[in-house]
């Protein structure tokens, strides 16, 4: 099975611009993976931000945009705010109508 | 506004089956995806499978050997089955519609594995 891979954590100044990224083990990942974000608070179901690789859903901030970067699937988010401190998962589509987590990434804003 | 609703035991016996429903109101179940994600203690996401309304399923491979999921259209519920239950299952259970985009999600259950 493949494994999915994002950075464990990220620091972001309130107001500044962070790019969180999906790697996947099998190679580049395209929109052939429909990449998903979604956003995970404690103790809260998880929160679908983008989809398609750069959808929105009508409630994600504008601040947030995804996109192919580099071989991988990424997340930016620009201006920052202190509500957007949670933790961040994308997730991948393979052959087979399988999908895969990536193992997330916690955000800091400080 | 569609909304899901995890519901079933707690705590379950290891060895035994955990078993889970979820139910869907405010649209129908029918022809869309409804999938089962499960969140261990203070780690990641992990997606255990999904079913289509008509029954069809697919399974996350580390966990097909263990999971069955039903579908019961006319009560708008979907079920999740997990045989052989360790202290490693323990976790918050979700479930979600998993027809892009994806939108709804319910609110997840924490089920503890523990005699």
């Amino acid at each position: 099975q493949a494994v999915v891979t994002q950075e464990p954590s990220l620091t972001v100044s309130p107001g500044g611009t962070v790019t969180l990224t999906c790697g996947s083990s099998t190679g580049t990942v395209t929109a052939a993976h429909y990449p998903y974000w979604f956003q995970k608070r404690p103790g809260q179901a998880p929160k679908t931000l983008i989809y398609d690789t750069n959808n929105r859903q009508p409630w994600t901030p504008a601040r947030f945009s995804g996109s192919l970067l580099g071989g991988k699937a990424a997340l930016t988010l620009s201006g920052a705010q202190p509500e957007d401190e949670a933790e961040y998962y994308c997730l991948l589509s393979y052959s087979g109508a399988r999908v895969v987590f990536g193992g997330g990434t916690k955000l800091t804003v400080l | 506004q569609v909304q899901l609703q995890e519901s079933g035991p707690g705590l379950v016996e290891p060895s035994e089956t955990l078993s889970l429903t979820c139910t869907v109101s405010g649209g129908s179940i029918s022809r869309f995806y409804w999938s089962w994600i499960r969140q261990p203690p203070g780690k990641g996401l992990e997606w255990i499978g999904y079913i289509y309304s008509t029954g069809i399923t697919n399974y996350n491979p580390s966990l097909k050997s263990r999971v069955t999921m039903s579908v019961d259209t006319s009560r708008n519920q979907f079920s999740l089955h997990l045989r052989s239950v360790t202290a490693a299952d323990t976790a918050v259970y979700f479930c979600a519609r998993d027809s892009p985009p994806r939108d709804f999600w319910g609110r997840g259950t924490l089920v503890t594995v523990s005699s």
